[in-house]
């Protein structure tokens, strides 16, 4: 049980460059997030999905989309990379209970640097 | 409007002592707290939960207390270990569709523990 996998670990975009942070969950969640965390703050949430062709924006969706086509993947695509994108991206996935989130599951991370 | 915050940004305890983290919540309607552990270069550990109906959780070395009165959270770790050093982020969510499925983080507390 591999739990919540995010892939790469690390990247260094140039601005305006596209790419795809992956994320698979192998515990059949319903509930996947995606977070960005900046140095010495807190987790704030980009999108988040509670199944399989359902997505929905958090706090801080602009300059990135989702897709959610199967309940274990849920890729976070940035579309032309800025230097306010360079941030440390969490995948976090939940079974939720009656329609609520439980306890969260994060992934390692993917720290990304836009230069 | 709602937010999660913590009453102090670092706490240094000395090896063995017990530690005391708090967090203070605005929105009186939320009804789901959680503690994660965050280890530098990780993503964040879940350490314990509580629902509004509780006033108190105890987990191993760890034990949870929330006062809806003057809505405040406190993460209580007992005998701190040198391993316990991390950041420690409270969670809140609420009890309406929507933001039930999704968590409002702290910005976090930095626990050091002094051998």
């Amino acid at each position: 049980n591999a739990g919540v996998t995010q892939t790469p670990k690390f990247r260094i975009l140039k601005i305006g460059q596209s790419m795809t942070l992956q994320c698979t969950q192998d515990m059949n969640h319903n509930y996947m997030y995606w977070y960005r965390q900046d140095p010495g703050m807190g987790l704030k949430l980009i999108y988040y999905s509670v199944g399989a062709g359902i997505t929905d924006k958090g706090e801080v969706p602009n300059g990135y989309n989702v897709s959610r086509s199967t309940t274990e993947d849920f890729p976070l695509r940035l579309e032309l990379a800025a230097p306010s994108q360079t941030s440390v991206y969490f995948c976090a996935s939940s079974m939720g209970l009656r329609g609520r989130i439980t306890e969260a599951f994060f992934g390692q991370g993917t720290r990304l640097t836009v230069v | 409007g709602e937010s999660v915050g913590l009453h102090l940004p670092t706490l240094s305890v000395q090896e063995g002592d017990n530690s005391i983290i708090n967090c203070a919540y605005s929105n009186s309607a939320s009804d789901y707290f959680i503690w994660y552990k965050q280890e530098s270069g990780k993503g964040p550990q879940f350490i314990i939960d509580i629902r509004s109906n509780m006033d108190k959780r105890q987990g191993q070395r760890v034990t949870v207390l929330l006062n809806k009165t003057v809505k405040h959270l406190s993460l209580q770790i007992a005998a701190t270990q040198p391993g316990d050093s991390a950041v420690y982020f409270c969670a809140e969510t609420g009890p309406n569709a929507g933001n039930n499925r999704k968590l409002i983080w702290g910005l976090g507390t930095s626990l050091a523990v002094n051998p």
